[in-house]
């Protein structure tokens, strides 16, 4: 199996801060990498698919790049709505894999 | 608008079983791969089944694998989890997701989510 390891866990910011997180996988997995969004209690909103490609609808602040086995999601200009946790997910093979999460929390 | 209707979730004790419903609607259900993935309380998100339009096409997580089935009515625009001998680590919120049209697997759409606890 490919496993997700994201970093940071936890991460602190303010609005209007730009903060990136970090994905990387066990092996290559090319460009096939999704970023989700998940507030609590509610089920995770799909942002991102083949590692830089916005979903319909989802602010340009957000941006994603990576190819191989390392990439990032970065948010720029924070607004308050974006305070949640984001995971990654391979798509590159089953068992579909996500990272462990990383909770983006108002400094 | 794409809705995903989860039900048939509840508290059933270890080694029990129990049957998840999907209801879509605000789409073409035949047309689209459809996934179960859940959520442990507390925990990250865990992919656990897939199933192709036709539903000859099957797959799933190792720790599910023999115990539970996914399937599909395209008729009745529903998908199914079959859960069988279910344990403690079963335990979680079960959502169904829609696969993306065209291109890699990406999850697009998800239900509210149908809690699970296995429990004595």
């Amino acid at each position: 199996d490919i496993q997700m390891t994201q970093s940071p866990s936890s991460l602190s910011a303010s609005v209007g801060d730009r903060v990136t997180i970090t994905c990387r996988a066990s092996q290559t997995i090319s460009s096939f990498l999704n970023w989700y969004q998940q507030k609590p209690g509610k089920a995770p909103k799909f942002l991102i698919y083949d590692a830089s490609t916005l979903q319909n609808g989802v602010p340009s602040r957000f941006s994603g790049s990576g190819s191989g086995t390392d990439f990032t999601l970065t948010i720029s200009n924070l607004q308050p709505e974006d305070f949640a946790t984001y995971y990654c997910q391979q798509s590159y093979s089953t068992p579909y894999t996500f990272g462990q999460g990383t909770k983006l929390e108002i400094k | 608008e794409v809705q995903l209707l989860e039900s048939g979730g509840g508290l059933v004790q270890p080694g029990g079983s129990l049957r998840l419903s999907c209801a879509a609607s605000g789409f073409t259900f035949s047309s689209h791969w459809m996934h179960w993935v859940r959520q442990a309380p507390g925990k990250g998100l865990v992919w656990v089944s897939r199933i192709n339009t036709d539903g000859n096409r099957i797959n799933y997580a190792d720790a599910v694998e023999g115990r539970f089935t996914i399937s599909r009515d395209n008729a009745q625009n529903t998908l199914y989890l079959q859960m069988n001998s279910l344990t403690a680590e079963d335990t979680a919120v079960y959502f169904c997701v829609r696969d993306r049209r065209g291109g890699r697997t990406a999850f697009d759409n998800w239900g509210r989510g149908a809690p699970v606890t296995v429990s004595s």
